[in-house]
């Protein structure tokens, strides 16, 4: 399968614990992006990638939050001493970096489920 | 704050019939509009996308329908199916950003009964 792919796609955690996630696009693709959702809603913008650089953080990712991607390839989101408000579903999603109608296409990975105690 | 607002917040169609998912935008500054589907458990999957250049766009059984005068823009889903039930999420790309972040909808979750 040649789609996005995350991991794990379920996390229990205790509230205080640090949770990270992985995040592997489709192959090529430069640009990368993290979303929240939770319950009921649609997802909220994390933070985007291009190549190895982060591009843009938006004001929901606090400081115990850090996302990386070191070689332009996979990428991951570390959440530091969790909250019960951490709680939601990761999306992860990624879009080549070709001109024209193609760039803003965006595919969305399965997600990951995160449930703090 | 740029925003995308959508109704209903649910939907429920008999099987067969058209389903209607209306959403509005506040900023002009957006030039592209995709559809996602969502399943349970599932990352959302781009259904149809169109930009403001033109006012109408149908694959198969989807179709997005633009008014830029009013900044609405709307999915129509004809003969709706069963395995259509789904949250549907339309979303908006402001233009020229150097991001592409996403502005979402809230959702409508659509019941399709047989």
């Amino acid at each position: 399968d040649t789609g996005v792919s995350q991991d794990p796609r379920h996390k229990i955690t205790k509230r205080g614990q640090n949770v990270t996630f992985r995040c592997d696009p489709i192959s090529e693709h430069n640009r990368l992006y993290w979303y929240r959702q939770t319950l009921g809603q649609g997802p909220e913008f994390l933070t985007y990638f291009q190549n190895e650089a982060q591009l843009e953080k938006s004001r929901l990712l606090s400081d115990r939050f850090s996302a990386e991607r070191p070689k332009g390839s996979f990428s991951t989101l570390e959440i530091q001493r969790t909250e019960q408000g951490d709680s939601a579903m990761y999306l992860c999603a990624s879009s080549p970096a070709l001109a024209g109608a193609l760039t803003d296409t965006q595919y969305f990975g399965p997600g990951t489920r995160l449930t703090v105690l | 704050q740029q925003q995308v607002k959508q109704s209903p917040q649910s939907l429920i169609v008999q099987k067969g019939g058209i389903s209607i998912i209306n959403c509005a935008y506040e900023n002009t500054a957006f030039d592209y509009f995709p559809w996602y589907q969502q399943f349970p458990g599932k990352g959302p999957a781009l259904l149809i996308a169109i930009r403001p250049d033109v006012s109408e766009k149908k694959e198969g059984r989807f179709t997005i329908s633009f008014n830029k005068s009013a900044k609405q823009f709307s999915l129509h889903i004809m003969d709706s199916q069963p395995g259509d039930s789904a949250t549907y999420f339309c979303a908006a790309l402001p233009y020229g950003g150097a991001t592409n972040k996403l502005i979402f909808g809230t959702g409508t979750l659509l019941a399709v009964q047989p």
